[in-house]
């Protein structure tokens, strides 16, 4: 099936670095993707990665995939209380021949002060 | 300022009443979605809408209806067939960017409207 799934909730001390980790199912995935959501808002992209790379790096976040596992994870350095949020993956279908993404089920980070 | 907007936050519903959930984007992107959101399933896929006056059927499209007559618009409606509407709603649009030879699709999201049925 197409599910995307990942661990519902992690909880980091400020300024600890977060591991938030994300399994695929679509081989055929081109681009797959991270979203933030803030409490009681829409989605908002943080970052995506080509399916031909290991790792992308920008700034705090770091992505690293593992094409042969259908691996996923995003890596948040310096975590600030202003990261609590939901985060999702998400992977295209078919290539990205439909614009239909597959979110995973999110994971919430609570950081702690 | 471009952007997609979704009215109203709250809405609530007498068990048995349609009611249509509006979403506007002014981003001029061709693909709309709207997704149902529910503590710990993530976001799944209602309908989608890839240009105007077409769209297809996501994977719980039971008791909803849409509609695409404009570009801007892609209003949502939950029917009283709909066993367990009350939910946090959740509409996108959608444009692919170039990057190199390839493009990536990136999705837009709404604030959301929280539906509760009565």
């Amino acid at each position: 099936g197409e599910d995307v799934e990942q661990s519902l909730f992690l909880s980091v001390r400020e300024g600890d670095s977060s591991v938030i980790n994300c399994t695929y199912t679509d081989s055929s995935s081109t681009y797959l993707y991270w979203y933030k959501q803030e409490p009681g808002a829409g989605l908002q992209l943080l970052t995506y990665i080509f399916s031909n790379m290991d790792m992308k790096q920008d700034q705090r976040l770091t992505v690293l995939l593992n094409k042969k596992d259908k691996h996923l994870s995003l890596r948040i350095a310096d975590t600030q209380t202003g990261d609590s949020a939901i985060y999702f993956c998400a992977e295209s279908l078919h290539g990205g021949a439909t614009n239909k993404l597959i979110f995973g089920t999110g994971t919430l980070l609570a950081v702690q002060p | 300022d471009g952007g997609i907007t979704q009215s109203p936050k709250y809405l609530f519903r007498k068990e048995g009443q349609n009611v249509t959930l509006s979403c506007e984007q002014n981003l001029n992107h061709d693909a709309m979605y709207w997704y149902r959101q529910d503590p710990g399933q993530g976001l799944r896929l209602i309908y989608y809408s890839q240009i105007v006056n077409d769209f297809q059927k996501g994977d719980i499209a039971e008791g909803y209806s849409v509609s695409r007559e404009k570009k801007e618009s892609f209003p949502l409606t939950v029917t009283s067939a709909q066993k367990n509407p009350t939910a946090f709603y959740l509409c996108a649009s959608s444009s692919r960017r170039l990057v190199g030879r390839g493009s990536y699709n990136e999705q837009f999201f709404g604030p959301g409207t929280r539906l509760t049925v009565l």
